[in-house]
């Protein structure tokens, strides 16, 4: 099955920053690559997503680009905000059958004012 | 309505008690997900149904039990849970698969 790595496991940045968080994934028929962002004692929520056949995708301060060579892709955030800090989840998903994503392990982002 | 609903959003309960958890989405999705959350993990699936089918994760087990008694409704039926079991549990719904899920906002179950 799929599996995903997602680094770093947290990241600490000052407002105004950049952050980046990397994820990897096994399965070269993964089309569909989620982020969600997840406040504490919140639900997960969809930020961005990207499919396969593209390579880059923008909104606003946020930004997924997607090497299916290298089978990784990456969330990037300018400009950060306090209100960014949150526990952050990349998911790649397998097509066929049941819509089914692996997610990776999590990235706790925090935005220091 | 583009949201989906989960009753109760706490909940206590004993070893021995039954209970279950309702989850209810109106934007005609085909797919809906059972996930449990410890804290700072990612969600587990638990259980899918994509339109009504059932797929189950083989490592959940038996003292959970899923219900879909309609494509809007879904039902997780509780019995002699253990302490680990606390946690969160999250439903989601999506159109269907290659769409992004929409989540609800849980149900935090504690067992003593």
């Amino acid at each position: 099955g799929e599996n995903v790595e997602q680094h770093p496991s947290t990241l600490s940045v000052q407002e105004g920053d950049s952050a980046v968080i990397k994820c990897t994934y096994s399965d070269s028929a993964s089309n569909y690559f989620p982020w969600y962002k997840q406040e504490l004692g919140k639900r997960p929520q969809l930020i961005i997503d990207i499919r396969s056949n593209v390579g880059e995708k923008k909104d606003q301060r946020i930004a997924v680009t997607l090497n299916k060579t290298a089978k990784h892709f990456s969330l990037h955030i300018t400009e950060t905000q306090p209100e960014d800090s949150a526990v952050y989840f990349c998911a790649a998903t397998v097509p066929g059958g049941s819509y089914i994503p692996t997610f990776g392990r999590g990235t706790s982002l925090i935005v220091h004012p | 309505d583009t949201e989906v609903t989960q009753t109760p959003k706490h909940l206590v309960m004993g070893m021995t008690n039954k209970k279950s958890l309702k989850c209810e989405q109106h934007m005609g999705h085909r797919a809906m997900y059972w996930y449990k959350q410890k804290a700072k993990k990612p969600p587990e699936l638990m259980f899918v149904y994509s339109y009504e089918k059932l797929s189950i994760n083989e490592s959940v087990p038996s003292r959970f039990s899923p219900e879909c008694p309609n494509s809007s409704l879904l039902n997780l039926h509780l019995h002699a849970l253990q302490p680990e079991d606390s946690a969160l549990y999250l439903c989601a719904s999506s159109h269907t698969s290659y769409n992004e899920q929409f989540f609800g906002p849980g149900t935090r179950l504690t067992v003593l």
